[in-house]
């Protein structure tokens, strides 16, 4: 079946620096999600890239999809102390309907002052 | 406020008992999804819904059941049937399959 990994697992970085989280599926994905988990909380929705090499920026987060659409980045720059959290990847399957998402185990971001 | 409400907060449950998550949502939307989360693991979908008296299984629905009577409704049970069932729920809804998902705060499932 599908499988998408996020690399890496975990990632510390010291506030200011830069950083950037991969995702990689084994199939070719309709789209690909991002979202955002604080500790203790639940998943908030980011980002959606539909279009091969689509880029997409949000601040000091810059989103990019694929050429092939099978893998993704997240780049933060200059990280805060409110980027703590685990980052998640998600994306449905060209055969699976896209509401059927298959999420990375995610990159979990720890932020040192 | 729009959003999605899961209850309870917390659950314990003991060993060959079901037990049922509740999760309303006001927002209107169409689908809505149930997922499981381990420690350390992403997301694992369980069951989805893209519209009333209607749904399909995810990657994981062995020992779960649910139902979609109503629109704003999608209770999830987990069954004696499900041998681990120790874990953080979450259910998710969104407007249409093609939308983003919005999550509620989750349920925390522990056997006694």
């Amino acid at each position: 079946g599908q499988q998408v990994m996020q690399i890496p697992q975990y990632q510390h970085v010291q506030e200011g620096e830069d950083f950037t989280t991969y995702c990689n599926s084994s199939t070719t994905l309709s789209n690909i999600q991002w979202y955002k988990q604080r500790p203790g909380g639940h998943p908030v929705f980011l980002i959606q890239l539909v279009k091969s090499g689509e880029v997409k920026k949000q601040k000091r987060l810059t989103f990019q999809f694929g050429e092939a659409k099978k893998n993704s980045s997240l780049h933060i720059t200059a990280t805060q102390t409110t980027d703590v959290g685990t980052y998640f990847c998600a994306g449905p399957a060209t055969t699976d309907s896209w509401g059927k998402l298959q999420f990375g185990a995610g990159t979990q971001v720890v932020v040192t002052p | 406020d729009g959003g999605i409400t899961q209850s309870p907060k917390y659950l314990f449950r003991k060993e060959g008992q079901n037990v049922t998550l509740s999760c309303e949502q006001n927002l209107n939307h169409d689908a809505m999804y149930w997922y499981r989360q381990d420690p350390g693991q992403g997301l694992r979908l369980i069951y989805y819904s893209q519209i009333v008296n209607d749904f399909q299984k995810g990657d994981i629905a062995e020992g779960y059941s649910v139902s979609r009577e109503k629109k704003e409704s999608f209770p999830l049970t987990v069954t004696s049937a499900q041998k681990n069932p120790t874990a953080f729920y979450l259910c998710a809804s969104s407007g249409t399959e093609r939308q983003p998902q919005h999550f509620g705060d989750g349920t925390r499932l522990s056997i006694l």
